[in-house]
């Protein structure tokens, strides 16, 4: 149990252009989700966080005009990133989490995002 | 925000070998959660200790939390090359209404034969 997929796996697209990254949970309704970026040999870093039917909560520092985030379902959030430059390339990890109050986050498997 | 403070960064080792990793904080975390993480993937739970001076054991891997929540350890007996891996610890730190993971830098593990 306590599966989380993303969507794609890994993307190439030409700066400028948008990207949008999926993220579900199969065998459990998630009400909060979350997205963190990690660079290369660095550790997770939250970006933000939605809840099921509200707007995402983003961390300092993140702009939330450039990484939309929408969690329209108890099963699914996107992540969109606007307007991509090479800066943004790096590997994106959601998680989701099952009850309120119950901490533990479950990882889905990544989205290398890679801006040419 | 509270920091969370993971040592060693590397550890290099012999199959057979023991370690201990660790993850420190001047802050009290509500629980810890240990994960391994593989290249290109993302992290896998390893387990939540939630209780001061809890003690959880996961085969070959032992994990504590200390009485005061501020720390927490991992230690592997009789490592083996298949425990190669990027190691995280997270405490769950309670800000805007709900409970968010802060990560520690990773302990990046290499086991040799």
């Amino acid at each position: 149990g306590a599966v989380v997929s993303q969507h794609p796996s890994r993307v190439i697209c030409k700066s400028g252009t948008s990207v949008k990254i999926e993220c579900r949970s199969l065998d459990f309704q998630a009400t909060t989700m979350f997205w963190y970026r990690q660079f290369p040999k660095q550790s997770l870093m939250l970006m933000a966080t939605s809840n099921e039917g509200s707007k995402a909560t983003y961390e300092q520092g993140v702009e939330k005009d450039k990484f939309l985030i929408n969690h329209a379902s108890l099963t699914l959030s996107t992540l969109t990133v606007t307007s991509a430059h090479p800066e943004d390339s790096s590997f994106y990890i959601c998680s989701a989490r099952a009850a309120l109050g119950w901490e533990t986050q479950y990882f889905g498997p990544g989205t290398r995002l890679l801006v040419l | 925000t509270q920091l969370l403070e993971q040592s060693p960064q590397f550890l290099s080792i012999q199959e057979g070998e023991n370690l201990t990793v660790y993850c420190n904080s001047s802050s009290v975390f509500s629980s810890l959660q240990w994960y391994r993480q593989e290249p290109g993937e993302g992290p896998v739970l390893l387990v939540t200790v939630v209780t001061g001076g809890e003690v959880k054991k996961l085969k070959r891997l032992t994990f504590q939390f200390g009485d005061a929540r501020k720390d927490s350890s991992l230690h592997i007996t009789a490592a083996q090359t298949g425990d190669t891996g990027l190691y995280l610890c997270a405490g769950a730190q309670f800000s805007g209404g709900y409970n968010k993971l802060i990560f520690g830098a990773g302990t990046r593990l290499a086991v040799h034969p």
